[in-house]
């Protein structure tokens, strides 16, 4: 089985300069997460996708990151305009609400520096 | 959500078991104690969860204390691989995807 595949792996870019991120889940997969990881800390929820419909987006910053899974399967997170304080590791996991225990599959991360 | 207190950091040596304990006093009782780990620039995976009985899988096995205030995840021969931080989470009901809300987490340091 394939696991959840994020890319870039990594990005530098400018304050101030847009950014997109891609995730594509784990096939049949109807839940998908979007993680933000700043160094030194444990990942924190940005946002929650059941199929195409938001769960939870209470942590997203709105006025700079948006998010969208249309036809509910891939999934992008962009951030405009960037800020300093967005470095970190953007992590995107999927887990089956078939699944026995709700397990979350994370993928690999996305490494953003904003200089 | 209710919260879990972990070490910051721990060491053991190769091959030796580890208990990486984790405190969790205002659990409810519905609450399930999952456990993830993250090896360095991986993405965090699982490890196992449990309610009220000690678990056991493939990677470790779960010590659940009978008050459910606090649980042991334990390795029972540590390799290098096993350094990563690990996470002690608290999760409601099993039905629903439900995110995750992680802590600090302990790293964990193995030593040949």
């Amino acid at each position: 089985e394939a696991g959840v595949a994020q890319s870039p792996r990594y990005k530098i870019i400018e304050k101030r300069q847009s950014v997109a991120f891609w995730c594509n889940p784990i096939s049949g997969h109807a839940t998908l997460y979007w993680y933000q990881q700043i160094l030194g800390q444990g990942p924190k929820l940005l946002i929650q996708f059941q199929n195409n419909g938001v769960v939870d987006d209470s942590q997203l910053p709105k006025d700079r990151f948006s998010a969208e899974r249309l036809k509910g399967v891939d999934s992008t997170l962009k951030i405009q305009p960037a800020k300093l304080e967005d470095s970190a590791v953007y992590l995107c996991a999927s887990s089956s609400n078939r699944a026995l225990y709700n397990e979350q599959f994370f993928g690999p991360g996305t490494r953003l520096t904003v200089l | 959500d209710a919260k879990t207190t972990q070490p910051n950091s721990m060491e053991s040596n190769e091959e030796e078991p580890v208990h990486l304990p984790c405190n969790h006093s205002t659990i409810s009782g519905t609450d399930y104690i999952h456990w993830y780990r993250q090896l360095p620039s991986q993405g965090p995976e699982y490890v196992i969860h449990g309610l009220t009985s000690n678990v056991n899988n493939r990677m470790a096995s779960l010590a659940i204390a009978e008050d459910r205030k606090s649980s042991t995840l334990i390795l029972h021969r540590a390799t290098l691989r096993d350094a990563a931080v690990y996470y002690c989470i608290l999760r409601g009901p099993i039905q629903g995807a439900q995110k995750l809300v992680f802590g600090q987490g302990t790293r964990l340091t193995i030593n040949p």
